[in-house]
């Protein structure tokens, strides 16, 4: 069965500064994994998503997400942080057999200081 | 803007009314799916549609129930709704293949039981 983790409640990043959000995963045969981000009493906006082959995956709003198969980690980065940054991320997976069940990460909220 | 749209926003019941929530897309995805969220936690998958196919997940209680009458809509029953129901539910929909396609989400309908 697939897992994902998200080891962070929060993270606090001054505004300029990158930013990293972490996230591992378990699942059998090839993953796929997503990055969504939730602002209050919004449903969820997806960001990017792991594309095969391509460690550095870039998304939008100036997101990008580095897949690293060893560590089975795919985290949440971006080089120069926003205030508007600030929300909740989600990271989830989905088993790469052609399942349709997709397991949401239990969040890490992003606090962007000016 | 093909988009995923949920009613009532906010819908407020009593202890053991039978409520239903909807969701309609616009973007002609086969797959549907329910997802309840508790105050900012990880959304919890109750089940999903693949075009007619209903998919329950093992944990999700017999008191909510689902209807898919054609690819537009979806309906998610709660047949006596209780305290620990208050949530948000969100509705997402996504094509089929790829496989790796995102949740394309609604904002949601907040549900308070009183």
């Amino acid at each position: 069965a697939q897992s994902v983790a998200q080891p962070e409640d929060q993270v606090n990043v001054a505004e300029g500064n990158p930013l990293t959000v972490k996230c591992t995963y378990s699942v059998s045969g090839n993953p796929y994994l997503f990055w969504y981000v939730q602002y209050p009493n919004r449903g969820l906006q997806f960001l990017l998503k792991y594309i095969t082959g391509d460690n550095l995956v870039k998304g939008s709003y100036g997101f990008e997400a580095e897949f690293n198969k060893s560590q089975t980690s795919f985290h949440l980065k971006k080089p120069s942080a926003l205030v508007s940054d600030s929300a909740l991320y989600f990271c989830a997976v989905r088993e790469g057999t052609g399942g349709f069940k997709t397991i949401f990460g239990a969040g890490t909220r992003l606090f962007v200081k000016a | 803007d093909a988009m995923v749209i949920q009613n009532p926003r906010y819908q407020v019941t009593q202890f053991g009314k039978p409520v239903t929530l909807s969701c309609s897309q616009t973007l002609n995805h086969n797959v549907m799916y329910w997802y309840q969220q508790k105050s900012s936690q990880a959304p919890k998958l109750l089940f999903h549609y693949y075009d007619k196919d209903f998919n329950n997940e093992a944990d999700t209680p017999d008191n909510f129930q689902s209807r898919r009458p054609n690819t537009s809509f979806c309906f998610l029953d709660i047949r006596s709704p209780g305290l620990g129901d208050a949530a948000m539910y969100l509705c997402a929909t996504r094509a089929a293949f790829p496989n790796n396609s995102p949740l394309h989400f609604g904002n949601g309908t907040r549900l308070t039981v009183t």
